[in-house]
């Protein structure tokens, strides 16, 4: 069974600044079942990025994703007031299916 | 438009049954399987169980095997979810989720989402 571990679970930064969460896999995965979704409060969650580093239709480009095997990470080039939610990553793989337990972005 | 909606939500005392649905529209239902992600209150996204497109393969997330049941409906483009025995770990919002691994599309991940139905467990 795969676990995601996110590392930290709150990241506190200020407008502008770069932020860089952190997803890592149990084993080695595909990139191709690997994606990243934002959550705000009281939505459901919206992709992000999927395969990893390819971002989702409407999805600007401060967001990128990078990563194989067992790492992965999301970054946020420059912090706009709307990006400060919750971020999950997730693998969807043959069979099984898992989050991570989350990164709560936070204003400083 | 693209759309799933979810309902069936609602209070039920411990150990009672209840049942979701989910309406899907704009989009040919039965070309995707479909899953269904839970989030308790301030908790993170859990997955429950996912049904492929002929509902010949189902699985279930350890917490809720052999109480909860995913089945589908193709002519009526709806997703179900009956719940029995339900506990008051089971509290929380339930989304109806669509999955891409459709053909030979490469990527697979939950791409379609509905806003979610709330069910409350407790006495």
């Amino acid at each position: 069974e795969i676990v995601l571990t996110q590392s930290p679970g709150t990241l506190s930064l200020s407008l502008g600044e770069r932020a860089a969460l952190s997803c890592r896999a149990s084993r080695s995965i595909s990139i191709n079942y690997f994606a990243w979704y934002q959550q705000k409060p009281g939505q459901a969650p919206r992709l992000l990025i999927y395969g990893a580093s390819n971002r989702a239709t409407g999805i600007p480009d401060r967001f990128s994703g990078s990563g194989s095997g067992t790492d992965f990470t999301l970054t946020i080039s420059r912090l706009e007031p709307e990006d400060f939610a919750v971020y999950y990553c997730l693998y969807c793989g043959p069979s099984q299916y898992t989050f991570g337990q989350g990164t709560k972005l936070e204003i400083k | 438009e693209v759309q799933l909606v979810e309902s069936g939500g609602g209070l039920v005392q411990p150990g009672r049954s209840l049942r979701l649905s989910c309406a899907a529209s704009g989009f040919t239902f039965d070309d995707y399987a479909m899953h269904w992600v839970r989030q308790a209150p301030g908790k993170g996204l859990e997955w429950v169980s996912t049904i492929n497109w002929n509902s010949d393969t189902i699985h279930y997330a350890d917490s809720v095997w052999g109480r909860f049941t995913i089945s589908r409906d193709n002519a009526k483009n709806s997703l179900y979810l009956q719940m029995n025995s339900l506990k008051p770990e089971d509290t929380a919002f339930y989304y109806c989720t669509r999955d891409t691994a459709y053909g030979d599309y490469p990527y697979w991940y939950f791409d379609l989402w509905g806003r979610g139905t709330l069910v409350t467990v407790s006495s």
